[in-house]
């Protein structure tokens, strides 16, 4: 089974508005630890957001929010105030087990749009 | 932040010559690397678990023989494909995560760009 799942291939958004990516994760380890990652084409996975298992409170990180909502194991990506560099790639990814390995998901194109 | 330094940036080889990709952490130790794949469009395959001082671990499906992983210090993993054939040309991407604390995201290099031709 797919250990983190992105149904959205691409998205597009108008610039300043805000843009939700979806992510759900699957994994029986109590302990682990979600992130979002932004590739823009040059290649480099630049980190956005973390948002730890037993976090009680969403993480935020400027324009960037984590929606986790832990019974139904998705931690969805909210960005805010679209701009025209915000278009990349954005990949979400969980750490887990013993080897505290990352899996990610397929991955959401977003596309703002001026 | 921390820096993870990948070399080369690009490299285009022959078939079936072997070619050596470097993936340092400039500030900070590291006694685990990951070594990635990621195809076009597609998402971040993880190939193998780099150890310092010890075997990598390798994902299934993933050649060890064709992929050498070698961590020889607390802030050098190398990654050589043995051997290249065009069906190896892919993007190659290391992360790095600092010793001390196991619990912060992993830092990315830039990616190396191979192409086998």
């Amino acid at each position: 089974a797919q250990k983190i799942t992105q149904t959205q291939p691409g998205m597009f958004v108008q610039e300043k508005e805000a843009v939700t990516l979806d992510c759900t994760y699957d994994t029986s380890d109590p302990s682990y630890g979600l992130f979002w990652y932004k590739q823009p084409s040059s290649g480099e996975m630049i980190f956005l957001i973390y948002q730890g298992s037993y976090d009680q409170q969403n993480a935020t990180e400027g324009r960037y929010s984590l929606n986790f909502q832990k019974a139904r194991k998705s931690a969805n990506l909210v960005i805010s105030a679209s701009q025209l560099g915000d278009s990349a790639m954005y990949f979400c990814a969980m750490r887990e087990g013993p080897g505290n390995q990352f899996y990610f998901g397929t991955g959401t194109s977003l596309t703002v749009i001026p | 932040g921390a820096v993870v330094s990948q070399h080369p940036s690009w490299v285009i080889c022959k078939s079936g010559t072997s070619v050596k990709i470097e993936c340092r952490s400039l500030d900070f130790q590291a006694t685990t690397m990951f070594w990635y794949r990621q195809f076009p469009k597609q998402s971040l395959m993880l190939m193998a678990t780099s150890n310092e001082g010890s075997k990598a671990t390798y994902e299934q499906g993933v050649e060890k023989d064709k992929f050498l992983i070698n961590h020889a210090s607390l802030t050098l993993s190398t990654l050589t494909v043995t051997s290249a054939h065009p069906e190896d040309s892919s993007f190659y991407i290391c992360s790095a995560r600092p010793r001390e604390d196991m619990n912060t995201e992993a830092f990315f290099g830039q990616g190396t760009r191979l192409t086998v031709v």
